[in-house]
């Protein structure tokens, strides 16, 4: 399996562009996250995804993000306009969780988009 | 909501001591994991602790699950260099749909 991929690795934009990033979960998993690293604020969730149905986005800072999931193997998380303080590492997680109480719910993290605001 | 917090944020460790680091919970936790992010890397899934009081060891890291559930600790013995990284903790709560991960700590070693 290759793991999670992402896409783009880098992205470097001006203030006010339209940013999108994308990422591939591992197949058969059922959930995916959306997190956000930065020095200041450390990892932080910004959108859950189960089943393809966003189950909590109280994470996400503002109107500017939006994050979608139109099917099993592909989700996107856009940012537009862009703004300097959204320069930070974007990473994507997937993992099988069931409404069973399942324990092995393992994160598997993508490598991540780094992306700098200018 | 539930918080997972970790200390220390930093530790500094002379290449072959050993150094504890250690993860509280406000609530408890149906099961708490561990991973470690390398600098510049993403984080990888270390090991799951589930019951009360649980022992897991990975050669030189002992991980401990709390007799409340509500902590848990991560011992390194014999730090090397390649131990260098953050390592985060993730708990969930009972009720919880969602892992909720610690700050982490980062750690640095001086050969």
């Amino acid at each position: 399996d290759a793991g999670v991929i992402q896409s783009p690795r880098h992205e470097v934009t001006e203030m006010g562009q339209e940013v999108t990033l994308r990422c591939k979960p591992i197949s058969g998993h059922n959930s995916l996250f959306w997190y956000r690293q930065t020095m200041m604020r450390g990892l932080e969730l910004l959108i859950y995804f189960n089943n393809n149905v966003p189950i909590d986005d109280s994470g996400m800072p503002e109107d500017r993000f939006s994050a979608k999931m139109p099917n099993a193997s592909f989700s996107t998380l856009k940012i537009q306009p862009s703004e300097p303080r959204d320069s930070a590492v974007y990473f994507c997680a997937s993992s099988w969780w069931g409404f069973s109480g399942r324990v092995e719910e393992t994160q598997y993290f993508g490598p991540g988009t780094r992306l700098l605001v200018l | 909501g539930q918080q997972v917090m970790q200390i220390p944020q930093y530790q500094h460790v002379q290449e072959g001591e050993d150094f504890t680091t250690y993860c509280n919970s406000s609530t408890t936790l149906s099961n708490i994991q561990w991973y470690k992010q390398r600098p510049g890397g993403h984080p990888v899934f270390l090991i799951q602790l589930v019951k009360s009081g649980e022992v897991k060891k990975q050669k030189r890291l002992t991980f401990q699950f709390g007799e409340a559930k509500k902590n848990s600790s991560l011992h390194i013995t014999a730090t090397q260099t390649t131990d260098v990284g953050t390592y985060f903790c993730a708990g969930r709560g009972s009720n919880d749909y969602k892992l909720s991960f610690g700050a982490g700590t980062t750690v640095t070693v001086r050969a």
